[in-house]
């Protein structure tokens, strides 16, 4: 069964402050890992990784994944208050059975103090 | 303005109700699916609809009944709920299932069953 474990479940941190958040994972078929961020319902997409070693990046948001040791990392840089959410970390699977099927992660709950 | 578009935002219903929840794309995508957000919890893959087809049903109990009518509209049909049926149900959208980038999702029907 595919298994999605994110760390840590909670965060607290001040303005201006770097977070790194993590994501474990173990799918068969591995196809694609995504970062999603929940502010109040509907989760709203930030990355997809599907290669090893290669950077995506949007604004203070960096994300990177490592397929030998199954997991990815979301960075954000100069946290705001803005930045509050759930972030929730998911994989894909690639064609076959099951094909597209997507498995979540608990998520990491990010507060940012000012 | 996600694109996908849930009603009712909340709904409370008693255990021998019968209602439903419904969600509209107007994206052009052809795979729709209903997640279902407990608290505490990771999202749950709970249907898969693709060109109107279901494609997939993670062992949820037959209270939940959906039904696709068209590629735009997704239907969650509900009765006899039981109080841990009480959660965040949430539509989301993609172009198509198997080679699907990402999923939009609705703002969810935040159901209480009492």
């Amino acid at each position: 069964e595919d298994k999605v474990v994110q760390s840590p479940l909670s965060l607290v941190v001040h303005e201006g402050d770097t977070v790194t958040l993590n994501c474990s994972y173990e799918v068969t078929n591995f196809r694609s890992l995504l970062w999603y961020k929940q502010e109040k319902k509907a989760p709203t997409f930030l990355f997809m990784l599907t290669s090893s070693g290669i950077e995506k990046k949007s604004g203070r948001l960096s994300s990177i994944l490592d397929k030998k040791e199954l997991f990815s990392i979301l960075n954000i840089t100069a946290t705001q208050t803005g930045d509050s959410a759930v972030y929730l970390c998911a994989v894909e699977r690639r064609w076959g059975t099951n094909a597209g099927k997507s498995t979540f992660g608990d998520g990491t709950t990010l507060t940012v103090k000012p | 303005e996600t694109g996908v578009t849930q009603t009712p935002r909340h709904l409370v219903m008693g255990m021998t109700n019968k209602k439903s929840l419904k969600c509209e794309q107007h994206l052009g995508h052809n795979a729709m699916y209903w997640y279902k957000q407990s608290a505490k919890k990771p999202l749950e893959l709970m249907f898969v609809y693709s060109l109107e087809e279901r494609v997939e049903n993670n062992s949820v109990p037959s209270r939940f009944s959906p039904e696709c009518p068209n590629s735009s509209h997704l239907f969650l049909h509900l009765h006899t709920l039981q109080p841990e049926d009480s959660a965040l149900y949430l539509c989301a959208s993609s172009q198509d299932r198997q080679a699907r980038a990402t999923l939009h999702f609705g703002n969810g029907t935040r159901l209480t069953v009492t």
